[in-house]
């Protein structure tokens, strides 16, 4: 059985201030690995699909980075607009059937 | 480019009623999924269908719930009859079956309270 675990549950920084949020996966046989943000009351928004360790994806403050075991999502000079809560998912091969198995989240504060 | 369209946004029902949730996916998304997501938690996976058939279901509650597509592009969930613990979130998503596309686009979801 897929799992995903992320840590911490909640963040709390700073304008300005940069860190950076773990995804753990245990999958069998990663297709690819999802980072969505979602903001309450809104349904996840895609952000990166990474496919292969040492794959690095960027856009705006987010950095994606993957290994055999984690993710990371590096948040440099977060702003307020960046508060959400950002999920991450595993996708295994199981054939046709591709549903994602998502983390709980970490649920990110940035205060001005 | 239109997004996932979900509707109704919001449902309150009492306990042993039935609903029913549609969605209409990207314009050429041939799959579509259903997810619960329970307050405090990740999406979970309820169905997922490929055109109008089904291509997995394992984690879907059959004694309550059922799923169709019969035209492979609106879908419609219905719960019946309704739990209290069936309160949550329900987000379809959808994706191209292009190579190499595999994220999928979520629509705004159903918010359920059953009282």
């Amino acid at each position: 059985e897929d799992q995903v675990t992320q840590s911490p549950e909640a963040l709390r920084l700073q304008e300005g201030e940069s860190s950076s949020l773990n995804c753990s996966y245990t999958v069998s046989g990663l297709r690819g690995l999802f980072w969505y943000r979602q903001d309450p009351g809104k349904g996840p928004e895609f952000l990166f699909t990474l496919y292969s360790a040492g794959e690095e994806k960027e856009k705006e403050r987010l950095k994606a980075t993957l290994t055999k075991k984690e993710s990371f999502l590096h948040i440099t000079a977060p702003k307020p607009e960046d508060s959400a809560t950002y999920l991450c998912a595993v996708q295994g091969s199981g054939g046709g059937a591709d549903g994602l198995t998502f983390g709980k989240g970490t649920h990110l504060i940035i205060q001005p | 480019e239109a997004g996932v369209a979900q509707s109704p946004r919001y449902k309150i029902i009492e306990k042993r009623q039935s609903v029913a949730f549609w969605c209409n996916p990207i314009s050429g998304h041939a799959t579509l999924y259903w997810y619960q997501q329970i307050l405090g938690q990740g999406p979970k996976l309820l169905i997922q269908f490929q055109n109008n058939g089904v291509v997995d279901d394992s984690q879907l509650p059959k004694d309550r719930f059922s799923a169709e597509r019969l035209k492979g592009v609106d879908s419609t969930l219905k719960i019946q009859p309704a739990k209290l613990e069936d309160s949550a979130v329900y987000l379809c998503a959808s994706r191209s079956t292009g190579r190499g596309s595999y994220e999928q686009y979520f629509g705004p979801g159903t918010r359920l309270t059953v009282t």
